[in-house]
């Protein structure tokens, strides 16, 4: 089965410009999870979708971060504008359902200078 | 807030020693456990699961975690290391009830040939 993909893998930009993700689930998973791990760090969740509904996005910080999941499949994170301690790599993941193993994308590497 | 915690962030280790890796949790109510491995490289990827049952988990390439709900620990180990368990692990609770994840900040594994 194919895995998560993300992309772009490597993204290098000014702060205050803008960015973003992009995330395609497996197929079938009703869960969408997007988290931040800055270096040296386990990852944070950002936010959890349930199907197109967000189930959980305490931890974004929403002056500056979005994300939307059109149609209960692809998601976008976008941040706008970014700050230097956006660098990190973002990762996608989704599972069958919340509570469930989580399968990861290979990440998305931002580097904001 | 909830937490978990690795206590050792790097650990060296020759081939054929045996493992152990501390997770401890404080979430009291009932929790997922997991620990996920990435390899240099690759994507996050499950190493075993435990939901309910045999607190004795066994996961994929010989390693196994033990469910200590008294000490809410839930530590990983594996009799005999190879090098090519080189990698970084990661010790994740999921509360019950809200799927919300936390992971804990990672240890760093090198096995020496």
């Amino acid at each position: 089965e194919a895995g998560v993909a993300q992309s772009p893998r490597y993204k290098i930009i000014e702060k205050r410009q803008s960015v973003a993700f992009w995330c395609n689930p497996i197929s079938g998973h009703a869960t969408l999870y997007w988290y931040q791990q800055i270096l040296g760090q386990g990852p944070k969740l950002l936010i959890q979708f349930q199907n197109n509904g967000v189930v959980d996005d305490s931890q974004l910080p929403k002056d500056r971060f979005s994300a939307e999941r059109l149609k209960g499949v692809d998601s976008t994170l976008k941040i706008q504008p970014a700050k230097l301690e956006d660098s990190a790599v973002y990762l996608c993941a989704s599972s069958l359902y919340g509570g469930n193993e989580q399968f990861f994308g290979p990440g998305t590497r931002l580097t904001v200078l | 807030a909830q937490s978990v915690s690795q206590h050792n962030h790097h650990v060296i280790l020759s081939e054929a020693a045996s493992l152990e890796l501390g997770c401890n949790y404080s979430y009291g109510g009932t929790v997922n456990l997991f620990w996920y491995v990435q390899y240099p490289g690759q994507h996050l990827q499950l190493l075993l699961k435990y939901f309910s049952g045999d607190p004795l988990v066994k996961g994929i390439k010989g390693f196994e975690a033990e469910f200590i709900k008294s000490k809410f620990s839930f530590n990983l180990r594996k009799p005999s290391v190879q090098w090519s368990d080189t990698a970084e692990y990661f010790c994740a609770v999921n509360e019950g009830g809200t799927y919300k994840y936390i992971f804990g900040t990672g240890t760093r594994l090198k096995v020496l040939a």
